[in-house]
């Protein structure tokens, strides 16, 4: 496709579920970003992939949070034993560069998770 | 690290009108400053972004200035429509890192 997509759009889990959510960068990107997105707050950094590589990932909040990139396009966000405090929603971005400050990040709709 | 505050937390203008939108930072070595536009239900998208040794770039109805003495930097939109109408995010981000600090954003409403 032309963008960043992302799956589930939204997500409905109840507290303790896993949850695996979906990104699906442009095609060629090298870099790859996720981002926690609070209720009238900016996106928050949590984790940078170039290509396979997990370069970066002093974001994630907990140890109940894991990514993956295994074969440098596809990446999946995994939360174990969701909490309340994860409703958010969650961004992918991805970049043609290996992770400039000036490359252009574009990013996906989303991933709206509710957890009841 | 980076703390960037951005002002005002809703805007609300009439069409036509010109909006500003203004944020400050604090990390002196922030050399990158991207603003975003955010549609409901949609990803952030960059509209315009400028580097530090620039201190003004125009795309057509849109205008961003860079003090860097004072840190802050603004978003000027000209002659405002209604499809302006959306969430916008300022950025900062230092040389060698790829980390944005973001805004906490401004809600934009242009009314017809």
């Amino acid at each position: 496709g032309a963008g960043v997509s992302q799956s589930p759009r939204y997500k409905v889990a109840k507290r303790g579920q896993d949850v695996a959510l979906r990104c699906d960068p442009i095609s060629g990107h090298v870099s790859l970003f996720w981002y926690q997105q609070a209720l009238g707050q900016g996106p928050e950094f949590l984790t940078y992939f170039q290509n396979e590589a997990q370069l970066d990932k002093s974001g994630l909040p907990s140890d109940r949070f894991f990514a993956e990139r295994p074969e440098g396009s596809v990446s999946t966000l995994k939360i174990q034993r969701t909490q309340q405090e994860d409703s958010a929603v969650y961004l992918c971005a991805s970049s043609q560069g290996s992770g400039a400050s000036t490359d252009t990040q574009y990013f996906g709709p989303g991933t709206r998770l509710t957890v009841l | 690290g980076e703390n960037v505050e951005q002002h005002p937390s809703t805007l609300s203008v009439q069409e036509g009108d010109s909006a500003v939108i203004k944020c400050t930072y604090s990390d002196s070595a922030s050399n990158y400053f991207p603003w975003y536009k955010q549609e409901l239900g949609k990803g952030p998208q960059l509209i315009i972004d400028i580097r530090s040794n620039v201190g003004e770039k125009k795309d057509q109805r849109i205008a961003v200035t860079l003090n860097k003495t004072a840190k802050h930097f603004s978003l000027h939109i000209t002659e405002t429509q209604p499809e302006d109408s959306a969430v916008y995010f300022c950025a900062a981000s230092r040389g060698g890192s790829y980390i944005p600090t973001f805004g906490r954003g401004t809600s934009l409403i242009v009314h017809p």
